[in-house]
C-alpha cells in the first residue's frame, strides 16, 4: 500500500470558520509533510513532522496549526484564513528524513476561502 | 545552494513520438534527483530517482531519466508518448541537511501536452 489519503477532497470556508484537513498513511513512514500549492506552481513546504514531532515550520502564519496525533495521522487546523490562502494542500510521507528517500503524496485538498 | 531548473514551461509532442522533459541541477555534494508527475487536481506521483550508480534510471509508466554529471542534467524521457502522459512534470533535488531534514527543492514544472 503506497497510498496517502487526504480528506476532504474539496473545502470551502469563510474567513471566520475553523476547519481541519486530515491525512493518513499506513506505509510505516515516520516523516510526514504539509505542502501548499498554488495553480501552475511547484509545491511549497509548510511543515515537517519527524517521529510525531514538529521538525520544520517554514515560517507559516499561525492561522495554520499542524498536529500529528500518531505515526499514521497528520492534521492541519485552519482558523481565520484569508482568500489568498486558497490553494491545493498536499500531504506527503516518507521514510526518515535524510537523503535519498522519495516522498509519497496524497491527492490533496482543494481549499477555497471566501 | 541546491537548485533545479526546468527551462521549458511547456513541451508539445505528437503521440507515438519520443519525449524529453529537461532538467538541470546545481548541487554541492552528491545529487539526489527525483521526477514527479501531477495530473490535473491531483497530488504528485513519484516517477523515478537517481541516487548513485547507473546513469540511466528506469521508472514508472515507461519513463526513464538520464543523469549526466558533466552537463549537470537529469532529463526525463520516454520512447513513445501517450496522450495520457499529458500532465505537469516536476524535477526535484534534495537540499542540504537543515533541522535534521533534507528539503525537497522543486523546479518550476513543465507542462507536457501530447497530441493525438
Amino acid at each position: 500500500d503506497t497510498e496517502v489519503t487526504q480528506t476532504p477532497k474539496h473545502l470551502v470556508m469563510g474567513m471566520t470558520n475553523k476547519k481541519s484537513l486530515k491525512c493518513e498513511q499506513h506505509m510505516g513512514h515516520r516523516a510526514m509533510y504539509w505542502y501548499k500549492q498554488k495553480a501552475k506552481k511547484p509545491p511549497e513546504l509548510m511543515f515537517v513532522y519527524s517521529y510525531e514531532k514538529l521538525s520544520i515550520n517554514e515560517s507559516v502564519p499561525s492561522r495554520f496549526s499542524p498536529e500529528c496525533p500518531n505515526s499514521s495521522l497528520l492534521n492541519l487546523h485552519l482558523h481565520a484564513l484569508q482568500p489568498e490562502d486558497s490553494a491545493l494542500y498536499l500531504c506527503a510521507s516518507s521514510q526518515p528524513l535524510q537523503g535519498a528517500t522519495e516522498a509519497f503524496f496524497g491527492q490533496g485538498t482543494r481549499l477555497t476561502v471566501v | 545552494a541546491q537548485s533545479v531548473a526546468q527551462p521549458e514551461d511547456q513541451v508539445n509532442v505528437a503521440e507515438g513520438n519520443p519525449l524529453t522533459v529537461k532538467c538541470t541541477y546545481s548541487v554541492s555534494g552528491n545529487p539526489y534527483l527525483f521526477w514527479y508527475v501531477q495530473y490535473p487536481n491531483r497530488g504528485l506521483q513519484f516517477l523515478l530517482k537517481y541516487i548513485t550508480g547507473d546513469n540511466l534510471v528506469k521508472g514508472s509508466y515507461g519513463f526513464e531519466a538520464e543523469f549526466n554529471k558533466s552537463q549537470t542534467s537529469f532529463h526525463l524521457k520516454k520512447p513513445s508518448a501517450l496522450v495520457s502522459d499529458s500532465a505537469l512534470y516536476f524535477c526535484a533535488v534534495r537540499g542540504p541537511l537543515s533541522g535534521g531534514y533534507n528539503k525537497l527543492i522543486f523546479g518550476a514544472g513543465t507542462r507536457l501536452a501530447v497530441h493525438p
